[in-house]
């Protein structure tokens, strides 16, 4: 079954401090992937997409890796500041066009 | 910036009513979905839409559910005899054409079935 698993579940850090969120998936076959940021009661919000040939892809202080051999990617985020709180979501879509999600990652960053 | 709009922001409805939840897609927008989100659950798929018919479902998507695109702006998910288990946020997701363009999701609607 296709699955995408985030770790960790939770984590809190200080602002300013830097954090790296990981995911692995096991969607196949697969067309790209994606993070998102999902404020409480809010949409998602589409932070990064990549492509199978991807390795890498910033979005101001975030930084996606993607490694499609061993099927993880990763979310760092730099210099954290407190509007960064919120859930991480990654998302891989399938070849079919389906969009599978993670359970997500809720950071919390306190002053 | 457009923006997917959806409405209402919440809706309250007794177990066995029908709902409809309304999306307004952003309007060059050729794609359509819906999603839902029990709370505390990960983000779940429902129904994809394209040039007037569903290209995709998924198996949450039964008989009680229904999409149309009434009029060309309006993109609507109804709910024809809501259960207890209905009750989570819904998500309208617009994007164009295209491999990787990314989906813009509206701000959900929160149903909650009594």
């Amino acid at each position: 079954k296709n699955q995408v698993e985030q770790s960790p579940q939770s984590l809190i850090i200080l602002e300013g401090k830097n954090c790296t969120l990981q995911c692995n998936y096991t969607v196949s076959p697969f067309s790209n992937l994606r993070w998102y940021k999902q404020d409480t009661g809010r949409g998602p919000v589409s932070l990064t997409i990549m492509t199978f040939s991807e390795n890498t892809k910033s979005n101001g202080r975030y930084t996606a890796t993607l490694d499609a051999d061993t099927k993880q990617s990763s979310l760092h985020i730099t210099a954290s500041q407190l509007s960064d709180s919120a859930s991480y979501i990654c998302v891989v879509k399938e070849a079919t066009g389906k969009l599978i999600f993670g359970q997500g990652t809720t950071l919390q960053v306190k002053p | 910036e457009p923006e997917v709009t959806q409405t209402p922001s919440h809706q309250v409805t007794q177990m066995g009513q029908e709902v409809i939840l309304r999306c307004v897609p952003i309007s060059n927008h050729l794609y359509f979905y819906w999603y839902r989100q029990i709370l505390g659950q990960k983000v779940e798929f429902l129904v994809s839409f394209y040039n007037n018919e569903i290209s995709e479902k998924s198996e949450i998507f039964d008989d009680q559910f229904s999409v149309e695109r009434p009029d060309g702006s309006n993109f609507t998910l109804k709910i024809r005899s809501t259960k207890l288990e209905d009750s989570a946020m819904y998500f309208c997701a617009s994007r164009v054409a295209g491999e990787v363009y990314e989906q813009f999701f509206g701000p959900g609607t929160r149903l909650t079935v009594l």
